[in-house]
């Protein structure tokens, strides 16, 4: 069964600083794909980027970028020039075969981002 | 667009009580999934449906635990004779299918349902 984990629970950065939120899976499948999920008090759960196993290159979004290394099984997130709304408990999950091509995710436990202004 | 909408937002129940909780997918989004996520932890996943029918229960906890899916959109989770531990938030995903299946189709989350058992 795949696992995810997130061995932050809490990180903190100084406004417009870079920080780095580490996530590690563990599956035995060659072609999957990565997420980072954003969950601001709202609860609502905000996609913020994802990765293609199969593409070597890391996938960027505005400033938010990943350190995808699939030998190592690893998948951070960096988000540059931090702002104030980018705290949030931040989630990295891994997409898991069902059925039938069909899918659901994997959760880490979440890693809480405090932004100091 | 809408996006998908969870009723109540918040439902404080007594134990041994019943309780639905309501998920309403975004139009077309054939792909519906309920997740859990208990006090300081992830989300656990439940159930997922395609269309009405539902491929993988696995997630659900006991057997208190059901949900259905009518005509393709609404769904509804039950829990019945709810215990303490049931308290958690409940989270609704809903995605297109594509060529490929799920598998490269965002969820698309909801902003849960609270609930609190006293």
């Amino acid at each position: 069964a795949q696992t995810v984990t997130q061995s932050q629970p809490e990180m903190s950065v100084q406004e417009a600083e870079t920080v780095t939120l580490s996530c590690t899976y563990d599956t035995s499948e060659s072609d999957y794909y990565l997420f980072w999920y954003k969950q601001p008090p709202s609860r609502q759960m905000i996609l913020v980027i994802r990765q293609e196993a199969y593409k070597q290159q890391n996938a960027t979004e505005n400033r938010f970028s990943v350190n995808f290394q699939k030998a190592a099984k690893s998948f951070s997130l960096k988000i540059s020039d931090s702002q104030l709304g980018d705290a949030a408990m931040y989630f990295c999950a891994y997409r898991s075969y069902i059925r039938d091509s069909s899918y659901k995710l994997i959760f880490g436990s979440g890693t809480r981002l405090l932004v100091r202004p | 667009g809408a996006g998908v909408s969870q009723s109540p937002s918040n439902k404080v129940t007594e134990k041994g009580k019943d309780v639905e909780l309501r998920c309403d997918p975004i139009s077309g989004h054939t792909a519906l999934y309920w997740y859990r996520q208990s006090l300081g932890q992830g989300l656990e996943f439940l159930i997922y449906f395609q269309g009405n029918s539902a491929p993988d229960k696995s997630g659900l906890p006991s057997d208190r635990f059901s949900a259905e899916r009518t005509g393709g959109s609404v769904s509804t989770l039950t829990i019945q004779r709810t215990q303490q531990e049931d308290s958690a938030v409940y989270l609704c995903a809903s995605s297109l299918v594509g060529r490929g299946g799920t598998g490269n189709q965002p969820q698309h989350f909801g902003d849960g349902t609270r609930l609190s058992i006293l």
